[in-house]
C-alpha cells in the first residue's frame, strides 16, 4: 500500500502557464515533505520542501501548499518553462532518518513551447 | 566540488549471476544510502551506511547487502539476481543522516536478463 500517491503519471502544459502537481499522503505521522526534480540519465535533485507547521513554502517560481487535514501536497511552478519538463518526486518523511523517507511514483511533465 | 559518482552507468547481467555496485559520496558526507528506482514504484530504500555501519535498512530481501568503506565510498551487492531487479539503483549522499540536502548520483541502470 503506498504511502505516498502520485495519481498523475504524467501532466502536459504550455509555456508560460502554470503546472500543478499534487501529492496524497496516508500516514498522518509524516512531517516534513520534499519535492525532487529528475532528469532523465540524471539523479534526483532536491527542489523544495515544507514542514508540516507550514501551509506553504515558496521558492522563486515554485511554491508547494500544504493541507494537512487533507492530506495532500501540491507544488505550482508559475511561470512554466520548457526546462521544467522533468520527472517530479514527492517525499514524506516521519524524521530525519533515510528509512522514514517514501517516495511516491513521480509525475512526469512535459511543458510544450 | 565533484558530486556523487556512481559506477557502472549500465549494466546487463544474466538471472543467477551477482552484481556489485559502487558509490562514491561526496568529499566530507559521511552518510550514502541506496534507493532502488522501478517504474510505478518511485524510490524504494534499500539501506543506510553512515560511518562504516548499517544504519537502516529498507524492506527488501537478504539478497541485497552492502558496505560502506573508512572513506565512505559504498558498494551495494545484489546476488542470485531476478529479473525484477531491473531497475534504476541510486545512492545519494549526506552529511550526516536525511535532510534537505541530500544529494543523488546518476544512478546505475542495472538489466537481468
Amino acid at each position: 500500500d503506498q504511502q505516498v500517491k502520485q495519481n498523475s503519471p504524467s501532466l502536459s502544459v504550455q509555456e508560460g502557464r502554470i503546472s500543478i502537481l499534487n501529492c496524497d499522503y496516508t500516514n498522518s505521522m509524516f512531517d516534513y515533505f520534499l519535492w525532487y526534480k529528475k532528469y532523465p540519465a540524471e539523479g534526483p535533485t532536491f527542489l523544495i520542501s515544507i514542514s508540516s507547521i507550514k501551509d506553504k513554502n515558496e521558492d522563486g517560481r515554485f511554491t508547494v501548499f500544504l493541507n494537512k487535514s487533507a492530506k495532500h501536497l501540491s507544488l505550482h511552478i508559475v511561470p512554466s518553462q520548457p526546462g521544467d519538463s522533468a520527472v517530479y518526486f514527492c517525499a514524506a518523511s516521519r524524521g530525519t532518518s533515510y528509512d522514514k523517507v517514501i517516495f511516491g511514483p513521480g509525475t512526469s511533465l512535459s511543458v510544450i513551447p | 566540488k565533484a558530486g556523487v559518482t556512481q559506477t557502472p552507468r549500465y549494466l546487463i547481467k544474466t538471472r543467477g549471476q551477482q552484481v556489485t555496485l559502487s558509490c562514491s559520496p561526496i568529499s566530507g558526507h559521511r552518510s550514502v544510502s541506496w534507493y532502488q528506482q522501478t517504474p510505478g514504484q518511485g524510490l524504494q530504500f534499500l539501506f543506510e551506511y553512515f560511518s562504516e555501519t548499517q544504519r537502516n535498512k529498507g524492506n527488501f530481501p537478504g539478497r541485497f547487502s552492502g558496505r560502506q568503506f573508512s572513506n565512505s565510498r559504498s558498494e551495494m551487492n545484489v546476488s542470485t539476481l531476478e529479473l525484477g531487479d531491473s531497475a534504476l539503483y541510486l545512492c545519494a549522499s549526506s552529511l550526516d543522516t536525511w535532510n534537505t540536502e541530500a544529494f543523488f548520483g546518476q544512478g546505475t541502470r542495472l538489466t537481468v536478463v
